[in-house]
């Protein structure tokens, strides 16, 4: 069975502090995939990034970077100098080779970025 | 590319009506999606189609929802009869390959009085 756990159910902070978001998640799979997506106020779901379980470089793109650790089977996500507009729902999710890669979502985290 | 389109936006009925929800996915893309979102229940798959025929539907709550996918560019879930516990948004997905990102639609939230 796969499950991913966003511990954090809310993380309020203010504008240009750095934050970062967990994710864990549990596979018996050898070949998966780790997602974040971004659910702003307005409802819909915007893809962020995709890493395969063989590639555990990090990634930068901008303000945002992710860390992929299958030692801790985490994948974390970090904002940079964080902005109003970053306020979102933040949901991680896997995808298991196995399981048809279907995937399955964290339970998400709030953003809440205050100016 | 127009992305994925999903109708109505939003519904309202009352229970016991029959609900359909449309799905367009993206042109190409051979895989398609829906999810339910709710407050209690988070982001639940409800049934995958893989080149227009249902791969797992597992996810779909009751014999009242139901699913097709007629062609490549079009899929509708049904709800009959509709109940006030299956109010929820609901999002349709598609991807062109299992293993890539999926690109999801704006979502019908839909509303059981």
């Amino acid at each position: 069975a796969q499950k991913v756990t966003q511990a954090q159910t809310e993380i309020s902070v203010v504008e240009k502090e750095d934050v970062t978001l967990d994710c864990v998640y549990e596979t018996r799979d050898t070949t998966y995939y780790l997602f974040w997506y971004k659910q702003p106020p307005s409802g819909e779901l915007v893809f962020l990034i995709r890493r395969n379980s063989f590639d555990e470089q990090n990634e930068i793109s901008g303000r945002y970077s992710w860390n992929f650790q299958k030692s801790t089977s985490s994948f974390n996500f970090t904002i940079t100098a964080s902005q109003v507009v970053d306020s979102a729902v933040y949901f991680c999710a896997l995808s298991e080779n196995n399981a048809g890669n279907m995937l399955t979502f964290g339970g998400g985290t709030r953003l809440m970025v205050k100016p | 590319d127009a992305g994925v389109i999903q109708s109505p936006r939003h519904e309202v009925t009352e229970m016991g009506q029959e609900v359909t929800l449309r799905c367009k996915p993206i042109s190409g893309h051979n895989s398609l999606f829906w999810y339910r979102q709710t407050m209690m229940r988070g982001l639940e798959l409800l049934i995958y189609f893989n080149n227009n025929v249902p791969i797992d539907d597992s996810g779909m709550p009751e014999d009242r929802f139901s699913a097709k996918m007629p062609n490549a560019s079009f899929s509708t879930l049904k709800i009959q009869p509709s109940e006030p516990r299956d109010s929820a948004v609901y999002f349709c997905a598609s991807t062109p390959d299992r293993t890539y990102e999926q690109f999801f639609g704006p979502g019908t939230r839909l509303t059981v009085l």
